[in-house]
């Protein structure tokens, strides 16, 4: 079962910082969290993932809290190229590598 | 990033015939690749793990009869449904893990995922 929480749709205006929350209040301390976005009818694409350090990249920042059991994903200036659904996965880094997808967040960005 | 090449991109077939969808990785080696299925408006469903020269491992209530899985090279896993009927109609999805060589270090690891095969069962 997914280990994470997301809200089921957000907006944002085009030009925004567009602001995705994830709770995985479950995360044991060798889970790191990935962040992935699939647009309609295409396989998903890699974010960016993270332990405990805020993470940034040129797609994206990551922000994790300091118990570790939220973050955060920051698309800095929101493009309508950036509407997708956006998931949140808690992953271990040994053992089964599963990757379980929960039932993200859809985006849609506004002109 | 990596690229995973998943082809066909679409098919459409008659109830009782097989489909078999591939998936490679161009670039890189992947020791383990993933298969989903995902039903319209749905997240995406772990259907089995693949890892190479070994057997897969399926997850509850899939059906490995259903869906043989053969992942015989470091950049090749296919995924066969066999005796396909409408049910099974979905948009099937494949990734492989690209593991970073040679220093192992997993923290780096990342998931990359096939443009997708939408099989449609008549």
């Amino acid at each position: 079962d997914a280990k994470t929480t997301q809200p089921p749709s957000m907006d944002c205006a085009e030009g925004r910082a567009a602001n995705l929350p994830c709770n995985h209040s479950t995360i044991s301390g060798n889970e790191y969290v990935y962040w992935y976005r699939q647009i309609h009818s295409q396989g998903p694409q890699y974010i960016i993932h993270g332990l405990k350090n805020n993470e940034t990249n040129e797609m994206a920042s990551l922000i994790i809290t300091e118990d570790r059991k939220s973050s955060t994903l920051i698309l800095p200036h929101a493009t309508l190229r950036d509407t997708a659904v956006y998931y949140c996965i808690v992953r271990a880094l040994s053992g089964t590598y599963k990757y379980i997808f929960g039932t993200g967040t859809r985006l849609k960005v506004l002109a | 990033g990596a690229v995973v090449s998943q082809h066909p991109s679409w098919v459409i077939c008659k109830s009782g015939t097989s489909v078999k969808i591939e998936c490679r990785s161009l670039d890189f080696q992947a020791t383990t690749m993933f298969w989903y299925r995902q039903f319209p408006k749905q997240s995406l469903m772990l259907m089995a793990t693949s890892n190479e020269g070994s057997k897969a491992t399926y997850e509850q209530g899939v059906e490995k009869d259903k869906f043989l899985i053969n992942h015989a090279s470091l950049t090749l896993s296919t995924l066969t449904v066999t005796s396909a009927h409408p049910e099974d109609s979905s948009f099937y999805i494949c990734s492989a893990r690209d593991f970073p060589r040679p220093s192992g270090d997993a923290t780096n690891e990342k998931l990359f995922f096939g443009s997708g095969t939408q099989l449609s069962v008549l």
